[in-house]
């Protein structure tokens, strides 16, 4: 059982390149999320889909776009990527409904834009 | 979502038991208590959540002040592989089920 997979692991890009970021969840959650970690912080959410067909903004969406391609998949895109964006991503899934169903991860996608 | 604190760091001994506390004094009637650990530099991984009653599962236990205001995560018999950051959490959970994450503490199990 796979979970949560993102890819790629690791990305070095230029300024101003763009990259999209993939994630894909096997556990037919509805909801989805993607959030970055900077060094020495907690993770902060940048976007997340609640449902298939919706998107909303969380904490920090400015310079991202998502696409809910369908229930399991839900990438994330940089379009013109900068120094900033320097992070560790995490995808996560959850199941949508009443008793606080948990959020699962992945791994990470660790990006370094110089 | 109510706002938690959390000691920054904490030391335990391999083979007893580790004791998070974690400090929520504004959380809300509807808002369940959730706690998760990051080891290195992987993913977080979901340990237990719980609304008012303490909760156990085969990771650790969960327990919550009768007020609320206040909870600790036990890990009955520390080992060397739950040296990590937890984090404690409150939120709504049938909203728009975010997690808000602080800085954690970070468990360090010497042998």
């Amino acid at each position: 059982n796979a979970g949560v997979t993102q890819t790629p692991k690791f990305q070095v890009l230029k300024t101003g390149q763009s990259m999209t970021l993939q994630c894909a969840q096997d556990m037919n959650h509805n909801s989805m999320y993607w959030y970055r970690q900077d060094p020495g912080m907690g993770l902060r959410l940048i976007y997340y889909s609640a449902s298939e067909g919706t998107t909303d903004k969380g904490e920090v969406p400015n310079g991202y776009n998502v696409s809910r391609l369908n229930k399991r998949e839900f990438s994330l895109r940089l379009e013109s990527a900068a120094p900033s964006q320097t992070s560790v991503y995490f995808c996560a899934s959850s199941e949508w409904g009443d008793g606080g169903q948990p959020q699962h991860f992945g791994d990470g996608t660790r990006l370094s834009i110089l | 979502d109510a706002k938690t604190t959390q000691p920054t760091s904490m030391d335990c001994a391999e083979g007893r038991a580790a004791n998070l506390p974690c400090n929520h004094s504004t959380i809300s009637g509807n808002e369940y208590v959730y706690w998760y650990r990051q080891i290195h530099s992987q993913g977080p991984q979901y340990i237990i959540h719980g609304l008012k009653n303490n909760e156990t599962n085969e990771m650790a236990s969960l327990i919550i002040t009768e007020d609320r205001k206040s909870s600790t995560l036990i890990l009955p018999h520390a080992t060397l592989r739950d040296t990590a950051v937890y984090y404690c959490i409150v939120r709504v959970a049938y909203n728009t089920d975010k997690l808000i994450f602080g800085t954690g503490t970070r468990l360090q199990v010497f042998p």
